[in-house]
């Protein structure tokens, strides 16, 4: 397996601009995560999906960031409209639940990330 | 609620010094543990876990013990290298539940030749 996939590696848009953000996870992995990572904040999570489903989107900061996993190999972030505050690094990471098994469970394997920056 | 409280870096040392990074957690039960590490411009990528009191994980030279007594999952090292230069972070989960992993807020380690 490639392991987790994100794209792009490297945005760079204008304030007001729609930004997305691409993730395909490991195969057989049932649970998908994002997560934004800042020198200010560190590393937050932003929602989470389980078998496709969004189960928590607490961390996602305001109505302009949505996203979506219309199948099991992928998934979108999306923030529109961007704005300078915005800008981080955004992971993508996925693993598999206890009942597949347990000496992977609970193991994030994170994707390289989604450096965004917002001018 | 869970939490993790890791030692504020950055940490610098000298190649083929010792290490530690402590990690403490706060957990009803028995989390499972987890060090995350970070080199630049990657994602993190898991260095090492337990999932009981008194394991030891280890990988590449690294060694952590699961200590119930203290809650503690410090992370060592006898003697590291430049290319260990990374972000650590340290982590709990539950069996139960593949969703809640609590991260710390992450080492930053710096390794001088």
């Amino acid at each position: 397996d490639a392991g987790v996939i994100q794209s792009p590696r490297h945005e760079v848009t204008e304030m007001g601009q729609e930004v997305t953000l691409r993730c395909k996870p490991i195969s057989g992995h049932d649970y998908l995560f994002w997560y934004r990572q800042t020198m200010m904040r560190g590393l937050e999570l932003l929602i989470y999906f389980n078998n496709n489903v969004p189960i928590d989107d607490s961390g996602m900061p305001e109505d302009r960031f949505s996203a979506k996993m219309p199948n099991a190999s992928f998934s979108t972030l999306k923030i529109q409209p961007s704005e300078p505050r915005d800008s981080a690094v955004y992971f993508c990471a996925s693993s598999f639940s206890p009942g597949q098994g347990s000496s992977g469970a609970n193991v994030l394997t994170f994707g390289a990330g989604s450096r965004l920056t917002v001018l | 609620g869970d939490s993790v409280t890791q030692m504020e870096g950055p940490v610098t040392l000298s190649e083929e010094a010792f290490l530690t990074i402590n990690c403490t957690y706060t957990a009803t039960g028995y989390p499972s543990l987890f060090w995350y590490v970070q080199y630049p411009g990657e994602g993190l990528q898991l260095l090492l876990k337990a999932t009981k009191a008194d394991d030891k994980g280890s990988n590449k030279g690294f060694e952590a013990t699961y200590r119930k007594e203290t809650t503690s999952f410090h992370l060592e090292k006898g003697s590291v290298q430049v290319s260990d230069s990374a972000v650590y972070f340290c982590a709990l989960s539950r069996y139960s539940s593949a969703s809640k992993i609590i991260f710390g807020s992450g080492t930053r380690l710096s390794i001088r030749p």
